[in-house]
């Protein structure tokens, strides 16, 4: 069945510096979104990527989705404290509403 | 109104007891969602509604029985639960596509259940 794997697990980075996640699946991708968890909250859509290679901006994060549309990516720039959370990639099985969530990645931002 | 709305927020149940959980949205969405979230876990989809009928059940035993009243409502009736059940669940509504899930999920603030 469909998998997403997405690493790191945890990160803690000083506020300011850099931070990427990865998800990687074992099967082609329809699509991928991003969610946030804060501490103790409930998951927040944060950006959907349909096409190969496609990339979008929100201020500081930046999304892609790979050519071959098996993997993702998050970049925030420049941390700060509210971006503590969990944040997950997740996708559907082609043609259903079946929402697979990633592992998740952990960040700490330690001010 | 963006807003999936659950209750109660905090749920302490024994394991002879009968309780449900609540879901409500007022987006017009046709596809609604259980999901299970143990501590430090992505979430975990259990049910799905598409028009108001069961249309993916992910081998939930049957003591959590899904009902979907209406386009607006989603419950999740719960029935001699055990322990290891205890976690956040959360329900999740999209609006309908051609193929599915093409459109972002919308999570309510999520039940904390504890089963004792």
């Amino acid at each position: 069945g469909q998998q997403v794997m997405q690493i790191p697990q945890y990160q803690h980075v000083q506020e300011g510096e850099d931070f990427t996640t990865y998800c990687n699946s074992s099967t082609t991708l329809s699509n991928i979104q991003w969610y946030k968890q804060r501490p103790g909250g409930h998951p927040v859509f944060l950006i959907q990527l349909v096409k190969s290679g496609e990339v979008k901006k929100q201020k500081r994060l930046t999304f892609q989705f790979g050519e071959a549309k098996k993997n993702s990516s998050l970049h925030i720039t420049a941390t700060q404290t509210t971006d503590v959370g969990t944040y997950f990639c997740a996708s559907t099985a082609s043609g259903t509403y079946k929402y697979i969530f990633g592992t998740g990645t952990r960040l700490k931002v330690l001010a | 109104d963006t807003e999936v709305t659950q209750t109660p927020k905090h749920l302490v149940m024994g394991m002879t007891n009968k309780k449900s959980l609540k879901c409500e949205q007022h987006m017009g969405h046709r596809a609604m969602y259980w999901y299970k979230q143990k501590a430090k876990k992505p979430p975990e989809l259990m049910f799905v509604y598409s028009y108001e009928k069961l249309s993916i059940n992910e081998s939930v035993p049957s003591r959590f029985s899904p009902e979907c009243p209406n386009s607006s409502l989603l419950n999740l009736h719960l029935h001699a639960l055990q322990p290891e059940d205890s976690a956040l669940y959360l329900c999740a509504s999209s609006q309908d596509g051609p193929a599915g899930g093409e459109s972002e999920a919308f999570f309510g603030q999520g039940t904390r259940l504890t089963v004792v």
